[in-house]
């Protein structure tokens, strides 16, 4: 069975940094696909970004280029989003989400819990 | 960039068929999947490439696709189909979602 294992809710300030991350479980990590989709409050959904982790190959929408970074950790199956500088306009739920090997017709066909952050001075 | 349009809203009394569209530019020509999303729950896969069900997703879901829309249509509609709905597609090396559909079971 296919898990996705998010870190927990973070409260930051305007400005700080953050790393949250995602470990797959139950599935070859190194050949899938895996990225995160952001779902402000009360709206829809946003894809972000896919990486994958075999060879660290990095897809973003162009909205969050150069906003974010998503990494991944081979070793520990575990994928990262990270912000250097948060701003309010980044409280949102993100999930991380796990598709297949090939990009043709992607879809998402796990998705984790979500990971709650909250921006507030 | 490649826009994917939905009602905002679909109403649809149980036991009844609701259907939901998502109109692109010649969306036919691409693989639609859809997501189902319950209040305070994480979204879930219930229909890809345009009319696939994952396993453990029941019948009354089906999905179509022709021309420039998409359409998912839920049939002897049950309180708990009552969720937001999801269109998806891959475009131009990118993922894009529909802006999603709230069902009410009334």
């Amino acid at each position: 069975e296919v898990q996705l294992v998010q870190s927990g809710a973070e409260v930051k300030k305007p400005g700080e940094s953050l790393k949250i991350s995602c470990a797959g479980i139950g599935y070859s990590f190194t050949k899938s696909w895996i990225g995160w989709v952001r779902q402000m409050p009360g709206k829809g959904l946003e894809w972000m970004g896919i990486i994958f982790p075999d060879d660290s190959d990095t897809r973003y929408n162009r909205s969050f280029q150069g906003q974010v970074t998503i990494s991944a950790d081979k070793s520990l199956s575990t994928a990262f989003l990270q912000w250097s500088s948060l701003k309010a306009a980044d409280t949102a739920t993100y999930y991380c989400v796990v598709g297949g090997r090939a990009l043709l017709n992607f879809r998402f066909d796990h998705w984790g819990p979500g990971t709650l952050v909250t921006v507030s001075s | 960039s490649y826009e994917l349009t939905q009602p905002p809203s679909v109403s649809v009394a149980p036991g009844k068929t609701a259907r939901i569209t998502c109109g692109g530019d010649n969306i036919g020509s691409k693989s639609v999947h859809w997501y189902q999303q319950k209040p305070g729950q994480a979204p879930l896969l219930v229909i890809y490439s345009d009319s696939a069900r994952p396993s453990g997703i029941p019948e009354r879901l089906s999905g179509s696709n022709s021309g420039n829309t998409a359409t998912l249509t839920i049939s002897r509609a049950a309180a708990g189909d009552e969720a937001d709905y999801y269109c998806q597609v891959w475009d131009s090396n990118a993922a894009v979602f529909g802006t999603g559909t709230r069902v009410t079971v009334l």
